[in-house]
């Protein structure tokens, strides 16, 4: 089956720590986006990639890096310097002028 | 700047039909999408509508575009516990990679 896997479903950090978010896709998709979803306020852009070795900041990427070294993979980073990471994050793909697909989700909790 | 308005919740009985409505600034926008989200998932693209069109109907989806107004809507026909969710309303300009979301709707159907 095609699909996106975010891996994984639950993550659980200290403050202070580094952490990375898994994204893979094989659908074969062009591009690879990342969200943030926090209650009553939607999703929020905080990479994307059109293409391989490229990507570009969203609206939210203070506190975040992100690598695109192979088409199917866009791990995200979430570093210390984020100062609210507790969050639903999102990965999405989609080919090129067609509809976002997602994962579904991690949930990151930094205490 | 582009802007996606939802209202926050939309209440329904079993069985009646739910209509949740968006409206977008953007008149550029090429691409309309609604996407649904259940608890703790990622979302689903349950459909899409071009912008030359004024309507589209998938089963008990029904999607109207009113282009002038800038005004789109998703009519749920004999809604049932199983659309209880938050629904998202999504544009995008051809050509751009980046959708805009709306802060999602959440559906609450009641027996």
């Amino acid at each position: 089956d095609g699909g996106i896997t975010q891996s994984p479903k639950y993550l659980f950090r200290k403050e202070g720590q580094n952490v990375t978010l898994s994204c893979e896709q094989n659908l074969n998709h062009d591009a690879m986006y990342w969200y943030r979803q926090d209650p009553g306020q939607g999703l929020r852009l905080i990479y994307y990639s059109q293409i391989v070795n490229d990507f570009q900041k969203g609206d939210i990427a203070e506190g975040y890096s992100v690598s695109r070294e192979k088409k199917e993979s866009f791990p995200l980073t979430v570093t210390s310097a984020q100062k609210n990471p507790t969050a639903f994050y999102l990965c999405a793909s989609s080919p090129q002028d067609s509809p976002l697909h997602f994962g579904n989700g991690t949930r990151l909790t930094v205490t | 700047g582009e802007d996606v308005e939802q209202s926050l919740f939309l209440s329904v009985r079993e069985g009646d039909s739910s209509v949740i409505n968006c409206t977008y600034t953007d008149s550029s926008s090429t691409y309309l999408y609604w996407y649904k989200q259940e608890p703790g998932a990622g979302l689903q693209l349950l459909t899409y509508i071009f912008s030359n069109m004024d309507m589209k109907q998938d089963q008990r989806l029904t999607v109207l575009l009113n282009k002038k107004d800038k005004h789109l809507s998703l009519r749920i026909a004999d809604t049932q516990t199983g659309d209880s969710a938050i629904y998202f309303c999504a544009e995008r300009a051809g050509g751009s990679y980046i959708p805009t979301f709306g802060r999602g709707t959440s559906l609450i159907v009641h027996p």
